[in-house]
C-alpha cells in the first residue's frame, strides 16, 4: 500500500544506453513530478504533470522524455545515457497543482559508467 | 519565475540546543511553504507547512514562522535530539503552479 512508488531503485548502466523509470501512485493525486538529486543534494524540478498533461519542463535536454499514460503513473525515459546523467530520481505526486504535500516515491540511484 | 534561498547549508548544533533555517523567497504570489527532512538514503518527507494566511505554526519541538512582507519563513527546532540529524528543505509554491521550487537544502547535524 506504497503511496508513490518508482522502479528500480537502482540503476547501473553504461553511458550510451537507453533506461527508463517507472512510477506510480495511488493516492488519487492530479499532478505528478519528477525531481533530480545531485550529489550535493539539490532538488530540482524536472518535469511537472497535471491529470497526464505536462506543464513544466525546466530546461532538461530531449534526451529525457516523460510519459504519463494515466493520472496515477508517471515514468521517465531516458535516451544516449551521459555521465553526468548519474543523480538520484525522485518521482512525487501531488494536490492542487503544487500548494500541497509532495509524497515522495523512494529515489532511483542511477550511476552511468 | 520563483526563487528561494536557503540558510545555512550546513548547520552543527548540540543535543538539546535550537536550531533556526531560514528561507527567502521571490514570488509574492507564492501562498504554500512546505519544509521537509530527508534522512540519509531516504526520500524527503513533510514536517510541516505553512499557508500564507497564518503567521506562525507549531507541532510539538517544531515551528515555521512566515512574513509575508519580507517574503521569508524560517524553521524552528526545539530540544534538538540526534535523530534530528538530516538535511531540511524549504520550498515555496502557489496554487495550480505546477511545482513546489526548493531551497538548497540544509544539512543539520545533532552532536550528542
Amino acid at each position: 500500500d506504497t503511496a508513490v512508488s518508482q522502479t528500480p531503485k537502482y540503476l547501473v548502466t553504461q553511458m550510451g544506453n537507453d533506461k527508463s523509470i517507472k512510477c506510480e501512485q495511488n493516492l488519487g493525486h492530479d499532478t505528478m513530478y519528477w525531481y533530480k538529486q545531485d550529489s550535493k543534494k539539490f532538488l530540482k524540478i524536472m518535469f511537472s504533470y497535471n491529470n497526464k498533461e505536462l506543464i513544466i519542463n525546466e530546461t532538461v535536454p530531449n534526451r529525457f522524455s516523460p510519459k504519463s499514460p494515466d493520472k496515477a503513473h508517471l515514468n521517465l525515459h531516458i535516451n544516449s545515457l551521459e555521465l553526468g546523467d548519474s543523480a538520484v530520481y525522485f518521482c512525487a505526486s501531488s494536490q492542487q497543482g503544487g500548494a500541497a504535500e509532495a509524497f515522495f516515491g523512494q529515489g532511483t540511484r542511477l550511476t552511468v559508467v | 519565475g520563483e526563487n528561494v534561498e536557503q540558510h545555512p547549508s550546513t548547520l552543527s548544533v548540540q543535543e538539546g540546543d535550537s536550531a533556526v533555517i531560514k528561507c527567502t523567497y521571490s514570488d509574492s504570489a507564492s501562498n504554500y511553504f512546505p519544509w521537509y527532512k530527508q534522512e540519509l538514503g531516504k526520500r524527503p518527507q513533510l514536517i510541516i507547512d505553512i499557508r500564507s494566511n497564518v503567521g506562525e505554526k507549531k507541532d510539538q519541538r517544531i515551528a515555521v514562522t512566515l512574513n509575508k512582507t519580507a517574503k521569508h519563513f524560517s524553521l524552528h527546532i526545539t530540544e534538538t535530539q540526534p535523530e534530528d540529524s538530516a538535511v531540511y528543505f524549504c520550498a515555496a509554491s502557489m496554487r495550480n503552479a505546477g511545482k513546489s521550487t526548493f531551497g538548497d537544502g540544509t544539512t543539520l547535524t545533532v552532536k550528542p
